[in-house]
């Protein structure tokens, strides 16, 4: 079974600080995908990234950054120099794509990320 | 180009009642699949279709069913509706199944309230 954990329910901070979301998730799969999406008020889920399990790299892409570790289960994201824009709820999920598994998005339960003026 | 459109935005039903919702995925895009999302058990997989085929099923019961149709467009109807079926109910499409470089694209989401 797949599991995503997203411990930080709730977040809040001042503009420009930096923050991170932290995301851990747990599979037996050896290939899947690991997303991150963004829920902003009006509901719509927004497309982050996407990761896949032989592709440790961290990315970056203008203010937000990701490191993906295998070793810890971890996909953690990091806004630098947040914006009251970000504030929205943030979504990891997990996607196993081996041989007889259904693919399906496992979503963590988010995190609501506050970014204050 | 257009994104994921879902109709309607909102519904009211009462319990018992059945509904049908709709989603027009990205032009291109075969594989659709909804989602339900609720403040207690957040996001779960409804189902997902791929070339008018269901692919995968997650843990619902048989009230809830859809289909999709030969250009894509696909519908979930929810038959004798509960109250704990208040939701909202998104779809993501997607050329790929897995999500390809560019994930899933949701809609909107249908906004569905049984009283």
């Amino acid at each position: 079974a797949q599991k995503v954990t997203q411990a930080q329910t709730e977040i809040s901070v001042v503009e420009k600080e930096d923050v991170t979301l932290d995301c851990v998730y747990e599979t037996r799969d050896t290939t899947y995908y690991l997303f991150w999406y963004k829920q902003p008020p009006s509901g719509e889920l927004v497309f982050l990234i996407r990761r896949n399990s032989f592709d440790e790299q961290n990315e970056i892409s203008g203010r937000y950054s990701w490191n993906f570790q295998k070793s810890t289960s971890s996909f953690n994201f990091t806004i630098t120099a947040s914006q009251v824009v970000d504030s929205a709820v943030y979504f990891c999920a997990l996607m196993t794509i081996s041989s007889g598994s259904a693919r399906q998005l496992t979503f963590g339960s988010g995190t609501q990320l506050t970014v204050l003026p | 180009k257009a994104g994921v459109t879902q109709t309607p935005r909102y519904l009211i039903k009462t319990r018992g009642q059945q509904v049908t919702l709709s989603c027009s995925p990205i032009s291109g895009h075969r594989s659709v699949s909804w989602y339900q999302q609720t403040p207690g058990q957040g996001l779960q997989f409804l189902f997902e279709y791929f070339s008018e085929t269901q692919r995968n099923k997650g843990n619902f019961p048989g009230r809830f069913s859809g289909r999709q149709f030969s250009n894509s467009r696909s519908e979930m109807n929810v038959s004798t509706l509960e109250l704990g079926d208040s939701a909202l109910y998104l779809c993501a499409s997607s050329r790929t199944p897995t999500g390809g470089n560019y994930g899933y694209t949701f809609g909107s989401g249908t906004r569905l309230t049984v009283v």
